[in-house]
């Protein structure tokens, strides 16, 4: 079973650009998340979903970020305009919602900024 | 709120040598707990899990016991490789909707 797919998974853009990460959870999975990693802040959930409805999205950093989950298997995270401090790792993960389930990673969508 | 805190690294060892990393949780109720590694450049990979008290997860040589009385999860591996060179992150999951994750832990191994 293919895992979670995300892309790109190398983004080099300009500041003010807008950019789209997309992302592919396992088939049959009910709830996505996205984390942001970087070295000065670690792993931080930005947002997630449950049945494609957004859940929690208090890790969300300011209005410039918004995420969408219009079907099962499909999700993007939008970053408009982009910042240099914007520049991070970006994860998105999936789970069955259910006790003692596994969340899966996807490879990551590597961002920079300049 | 639920939350785990994990050994703060980097940690260095020799190849053979026995590893310790200490996680320690908050949580109400009975979470699952986990152990993932990440590979440079990848993402985060489950190594293992225990979903009840006293449940000992294990994989690759590595393990970890659930102990709800010193609410801990303390991965070990009594032999290390250079291949075992990482990043460790301690999680637990109240409910299997949300996860929580602790910093990370940096693990490097020299021959």
């Amino acid at each position: 079973d293919a895992g979670v797919i995300q892309s790109p998974r190398h983004e080099v853009t300009e500041m003010g650009q807008e950019v789209t990460l997309r992302c592919k959870p396992i088939s049959g999975h009910n709830s996505l998340f996205w984390y942001r990693q970087t070295m000065m802040r670690g792993l931080e959930l930005l947002i997630y979903f449950n049945n494609n409805v957004p859940i929690d999205d208090s890790g969300m950093p300011e209005d410039r970020f918004s995420a969408k989950m219009p079907n099962a298997s499909f999700s993007t995270l939008k970053i408009q305009p982009s910042e240099p401090r914007d520049s991070a790792v970006y994860f998105c993960a999936s789970s069955f919602k259910s006790p003692g389930n596994t969340i899966y990673f996807g490879e990551g969508s590597w961002l920079t900024v300049v | 709120g639920d939350s785990v805190t994990q050994m703060e690294g980097p940690v260095t060892l020799s190849e053979e040598a026995f590893l310790t990393i200490n996680c320690t949780y908050t949580a109400t109720g009975y979470p699952s707990l986990f152990w993932y590694v990440q590979y440079p450049g990848e993402g985060l990979q489950l190594l293992l899990k225990a979903t009840k008290a006293d449940d000992k997860g294990s994989n690759k040589g590595f393990e970890a016991t659930y102990r709800k009385e010193t609410t801990s999860f303390h991965l070990e591996k009594g032999s290390v490789q250079v291949s075992d060179s990482a990043v460790y992150f301690c999680a637990l999951s109240p409910t299997g909707n949300q996860f929580y994750f602790g910093t990370g832990t940096s693990l490097t191994v020299i021959p």
